[in-house]
């Protein structure tokens, strides 16, 4: 069974960093693409960063790009983003997701970043 | 970037009837190779979202036959036979075809 587990959300200052982590088991990790998409409160969906699967390849949106980095290890099964200069718009349930071809097949619980002072 | 515009359901939807989501892409979604590089995933109350609809009509694995995509490369609807409790939530199309990868705005289907 394809388990995707996020961990790291919490409060943060505007300005300050966080590192979300993405678990992943079930399947063989080194094999797939992931992702990071995200989903403030009471809105929709926004894709955050996408990675290829060595890692040598990384997508962003503008309102990430510079602040934002997504990497992997697949020793571990691993996923991670890094978020830098956060922001209050930056508030979101961030999601880790599979991509299978051309959608996010699998999708994982979820963890809550919340920038507030 | 391509903007996705999805459409509003004529709320709540009696249990057992069909109901119908519209979304449009400001851009076609066809790609070279034939596919339509349009997904539909539906987020139920307090869930992660699921995949439904890939390619445009593809059901991904374990999805109830009541669920069927259809239409061209811009226009795309989502239709939902015989709505029963499970299938409401927020229902949202999103491009594949270029980055960034969008979404629309999502619709709220509500059952009386």
């Amino acid at each position: 069974e394809v388990q995707l587990v996020e961990s790291g959300g919490g409060l943060v200052q505007p300005g300050r960093s966080l590192k979300l982590s993405c678990a992943a088991s079930g399947f063989t990790f080194s094999n797939y693409y992931m992702a990071w998409v995200r989903q403030a409160p009471k809105k929709g969906l926004e894709w955050v960063a996408t990675i290829s699967t060595s890692g040598s390849r990384t997508y962003y949106p503008d309102s990430v790009k510079g602040r934002f980095t997504i990497s992997r290890d697949n020793a571990k099964s691993s996923l991670y983003l890094q978020m830098n200069s956060l922001k209050s718009e930056d508030t979101a349930t961030y999601y880790c997701a599979r991509r299978d071809y051309t959608s996010f097949a699998y999708w994982g619980q979820g963890t809550l970043v919340t920038v507030s002072s | 970037d391509i903007v996705m515009t999805q459409g509003a359901l004529p709320n709540p939807v009696p249990s057992g009837e069909s109901a119908s989501i519209t979304c449009q892409s400001s851009k076609s979604l066809l790609h070279s190779n034939g596919k339509t590089y349009l997904n539909w995933y539906l987020q139920r109350p307090g869930q992660s979202p699921q995949l439904l609809i890939y390619w445009m009509s593809t059901r991904a694995s374990g999805v109830s036959d009541r669920f069927s995509g259809s239409g061209s490369g811009t226009d795309f609807t989502l239709k939902i036979s015989s709505v029963e409790a499970e299938d409401v939530g927020v229902y949202y199309c999103q491009q594949f075809l270029e980055y960034p990868r969008t979404f629309g705005g999502g619709t709220k289907l509500e059952l009386k």
